[in-house]
């Protein structure tokens, strides 16, 4: 499976923009890059996803190297409930399902 | 709106005992996995199922096994519990249709120790 990696950690200040940089140098041509947040003592929670081209939601926005090999989760305007653990994941489809692959991911703080 | 649910959220188990960590989803999605989380790592894939009736290995399956009789519900067994079975387990579901087909969602985590 196709690897990430990111920053250990990462601190940012409140109502400031954040972008949390993932490398994946190793991406196939059909792999989506995934973004999930977690947040203490609960589940993962998705963030946003893209294959080719720059994506944006309401959370976040992904903006997707040319050559796919690295990727950057945009957060425009941290607030305290954006400290996380933020993983840049590689999903690949087996059989319809999505096989997603952990790393560690980085550990978002933001000051007030 | 209940989306994935696991039970039970804590459990210690002694060493040999099994168990079975349950998971329910209403939203109707084919997909089901279970994942464990160790102590600041990411998470590992333990099993997953494209639907009822078919399972399959993910990263770590060795000393669980999984059923899926219904599209509903996922259980995860755990046989002869070690303490290297010491863990955070989370269930989770996806559908492949709709705007949210890449979306896992992922329920609230059960804490197991093995003691």
């Amino acid at each position: 499976d196709a690897k990430t990696t990111q920053p250990n950690s990462m601190e940012s200040n409140e109502e400031e923009p954040v972008h949390l940089p993932c490398n994946h140098s190793t991406i196939s041509g059909t792999d989506y890059i995934h973004w999930y947040r977690q947040l203490p003592s609960q589940g993962p929670e998705y963030v946003i996803h893209g294959l080719t081209s720059n994506v944006n939601n309401r959370m976040a926005s992904l903006a997707i190297a040319e050559d796919r090999k690295s990727s950057t989760l945009i957060l425009h305007r941290a607030t305290l409930r954006d400290a996380a653990v933020y993983y840049c994941i590689l999903s690949r489809r087996i059989q319809g399902a999505q096989k997603l692959v952990f790393g560690q991911g980085t550990r978002l703080t933001i000051n007030p | 709106n209940a989306g994935v649910t696991q039970t039970p959220k804590f459990r210690i188990l002694k060493i040999g005992q099994s168990m079975t960590l349950q998971c329910t989803q209403d939203m109707n999605h084919n997909y089901m996995y279970w994942y464990r989380q160790d102590p600041g790592m990411g998470l590992k894939l333990i099993y997953y199922s494209v639907g009822a009736g078919i399972t399959d290995k993910g990263e770590v399956p060795n000393g669980y096994n999984v059923s899926r009789s219904t599209t509903e519900d996922f259980p995860l067994r755990l046989e002869l519990a070690a303490p290297s079975q010491t863990s955070v387990y989370f269930c989770a579901s996806n559908t492949l249709t709709g705007t949210s087909g890449n979306t896992i969602y992922f329920g609230e985590g059960s804490w197991l120790t093995v003691v």
